[in-house]
Formats: C-alpha cells, sequence, structure tokens
C-alpha cells in the first residue's frame, strides 16, 4: 500500500511553455502533498507543502506564480512551471502523507519527473 | 537550528565489506529519522525509520540503522554490500510527532566495488 504515481516520468519542452505535472496518490487519500525539486547530485530541496482544498505553502525563494500548486482531490496534486526556462530543467519528486496508516509522520515518494527545458 | 548532516558525500566499499553511512542530526526535540535510497533517475524508497521506539532499527535489503541520542546519530549499516546496493542514500529528519516536513541531508553516494 501508499502508492504514489507521478505523470509524466519525463518531459522535454521549449523555453517559454507550460508544464504540469501530476501527483497521485493511488491507495490512499491524502491530505498534505510535498513538492521537491532535485539538482543533479544535490539532495532534495523543499519547494512547497500543498494540503487539500487550501492554497501551497511555498519555502522561502520558490516562485508562486511561477510554481504553480494545486491540490483539489484527496488523490490528485498538480504542480505547474509556468513559462518554463532551462534554469527550471531538473527533477522534480512529490511526496504524500497518509494519517490513515498509523504514519503520519512517513511520506510516501513518487518516482519523479525528468524536466528538460530548451 | 534543526538539522542532519551526513558525512562523507562518496563512499566505496568492497562487494561483501561492511557499509557504514553516517549521519547526525541536531534537534532540541526528539527526532524521527529516516533513510531513504535512490537509484538513478528514480524517486525515494524508504529503508528504514526511527520513531522512538527501538533504538535499533532493521530495514529492508538488509540494512539496519542504530539511534544513539548520546551521540545525536543515526548510522546506517549493512554487514555485507551487494553490488545492487550502489545508490545515493540520504538521511532524512521531522522533529515531534506533529511535525511533517522532512529535512534531508546532502546524500552519500555508495560505490561497490566487485
Amino acid at each position: 500500500g501508499a502508492v504514489v504515481s507521478q505523470h509524466p516520468s519525463w518531459v522535454i519542452c521549449k523555453s517559454g511553455t507550460s508544464v504540469k505535472i501530476e501527483c497521485r496518490s493511488l491507495d490512499f487519500q491524502a491530505t498534505t502533498m510535498f513538492w521537491y525539486r532535485q539538482f543533479p547530485k544535490q539532495s532534495l530541496m523543499l519547494m512547497a507543502t500543498s494540503n487539500e482544498g487550501s492554497k501551497a505553502t511555498y519555502e522561502q525563494g520558490v516562485e508562486k506564480d511561477k510554481f504553480l500548486i494545486n491540490h483539489a482531490s484527496l488523490t490528485l496534486s498538480t504542480l505547474t512551471v509556468t513559462s518554463a526556462h532551462p534554469e527550471d530543467s531538473s527533477f522534480y519528486i512529490c511526496s504524500a502523507r497518509d494519517p490513515g496508516q498509523g504514519r503520519p509522520n512517513e511520506q510516501f515518494f513518487g518516482p519523479g519527473t525528468r524536466l528538460t527545458v530548451l | 537550528a534543526q538539522s542532519v548532516t551526513q558525512l562523507g558525500s562518496h563512499v566505496s566499499v568492497s562487494e561483501g565489506a561492511l557499509v557504514l553511512l553516517r549521519c547526525n542530526y541536531s534537534s532540541s526535540v526528539p527526532p524521527y529519522l529516516f533513510w531513504y535510497v535512490q537509484y538513478p533517475n528514480q524517486g525515494l524508497q524508504l529503508l528504514l525509520k526511527y520513531t522512538s521506539a527501538a533504538t535499533l532499527v532493521k530495514g529492508i535489503n538488509g540494512f539496519e540503522a542504530e539511534f544513539k541520542k548520546s551521540e545525536t546519530s543515526f548510522h546506517l549499516t549493512k554487514p555485507s554490500a551487494h553490488m545492487s546496493d550502489a545508490a545515493e542514500y540520504f538521511c532524512a529528519v521531522t522533529w515531534g510527532a506533529g511535525s511533517y516536513q522532512l529535512t534531508f541531508g546532502k546524500g552519500t553516494k555508495l560505490s561497490v566495488i566487485p
């Protein structure tokens, strides 16, 4: 149990376009989802925390208007990279918290999405 | 400030040798500690976790870790390395039962030499 999927697994887009990444909890309801960014050979950097039905909480330094997060249901959160530029190229990973499993402090991670902006 | 530090960005061991990956934390409240493994271009997989129960925690793939409060450490070990253990390993921490955000260490890349 506690499986998280991401779609797409990789995407290549042109500079100036917008890209949407989906994060789904497949077998549980995720009240909280997290979005991370990982640069090559580096650790995960938390971008934002999203709670179902409310606005996401962004970490300091993360542009809210550039990285739009929507958590419209208990099983789906989306990250939209608006007007993407080459510096936005990165590996984006989502995770979800399942409060119903008795493991409130544990996050379940998706497989990641590789974004390349040309 | 609360933080987690992984000593050694890159560790190489011979196949069959002991694996020791170090993680130290600083915290004013009891931490919940995790070790994750990441293979290239993949997400994170939980190896094991400490949540204030037994201090010696056994995880998947033969890994284990011991929480030592006096040393503020949570080092990851495996008695005998296998080629398939080559990956990136991350130590992570949350603080308190009501805390959900994970803070990650910088990661340690484990190489296994045949």
